[in-house]
């Protein structure tokens, strides 16, 4: 199976900040990679998909990049919207798996 | 719109069965793989299994095999995730997720169901 490691699992940062997430793969998968948002009590939201492209109608101030290996998640200027837990997926082979999360809280 | 309607919340007894249901709408039912994934009180994600509602056939994850069963009613658009045997260990929600790309079978997800809660206790 295929790991993913998330870091941090937790940051604090204030409105307005650059905020990088990384994922990190335990083998290669190209860039069959997924970024979700979720927010206490709710269900996940597609952000990112194909490690880089935006979903429709998501803030352009999520971007994400990499591949093979390694994967970040980066919002440009954080919003009070934006504080809630990340997730990377992969969906290289099967089982598909999830990073643990990146919880981010107001500073 | 697009969309994944559950079921409502479960209280079951260990060594129960839960069946938990997943009306989808607005798109062609056969055309996308449906996921379930489910995360336990203040835990991450975790993926189950994915069903072809145009065909029947599942994947599970292995630690599932021999436990979960995904079914898919054409007539109603919803499919079904039946977990046997439950222990306290399965409390958690439970999302159905459609896959995104029509045919593609590992996937990534949107839209989500809205959960289903189970609580597993004596």
């Amino acid at each position: 199976d295929i790991q993913l490691t998330q870091s941090p699992s937790f940051l604090s940062a204030s409105v307005g900040d650059r905020v990088t997430i990384t994922c990190r793969a335990s083998q290669g998968i190209s860039t069959d990679l997924a970024w979700y948002q979720q927010k206490p009590g709710k269900a996940p939201k597609l952000l990112i998909y194909a490690a880089s492209t935006l979903q429709s109608a998501v803030p352009s101030r999520f971007s994400g990049s990499g591949s093979g290996t390694e994967f970040t998640l980066t919002i440009g200027s954080l919003q009070p919207e934006d504080f809630a837990t990340y997730y990377c997926h992969h969906f290289n082979n099967f089982p598909l798996t999830f990073g643990g999360g990146t919880k981010v809280e107001i500073k | 719109q697009v969309q994944l309607v559950q079921s409502g919340a479960e209280v079951k007894k260990p060594g129960a069965s839960v069946k938990v249901s997943c009306k989808a709408s607005g798109y062609t039912f056969s055309s996308y793989y449906l996921h379930w994934v489910r995360q336990a009180p203040g835990q991450g994600l975790e993926w189950m299994g994915v069903i072809d509602p145009s065909g029947d056939s599942t994947i599970y994850a292995q630690k599932f095999q021999g436990r979960v069963t995904m079914t898919r009613d054409t007539s109603t658009s919803t499919v079904y995730m039946e977990l046997n045997s439950l222990r306290s260990e399965d409390t958690a929600v439970y999302y159905c997720a459609r896959g995104v790309v029509r045919g593609l079978i590992a996937n990534w997800f949107d839209p989500w169901g809205q959960g289903t809660l189970l609580t597993v206790s004596s």
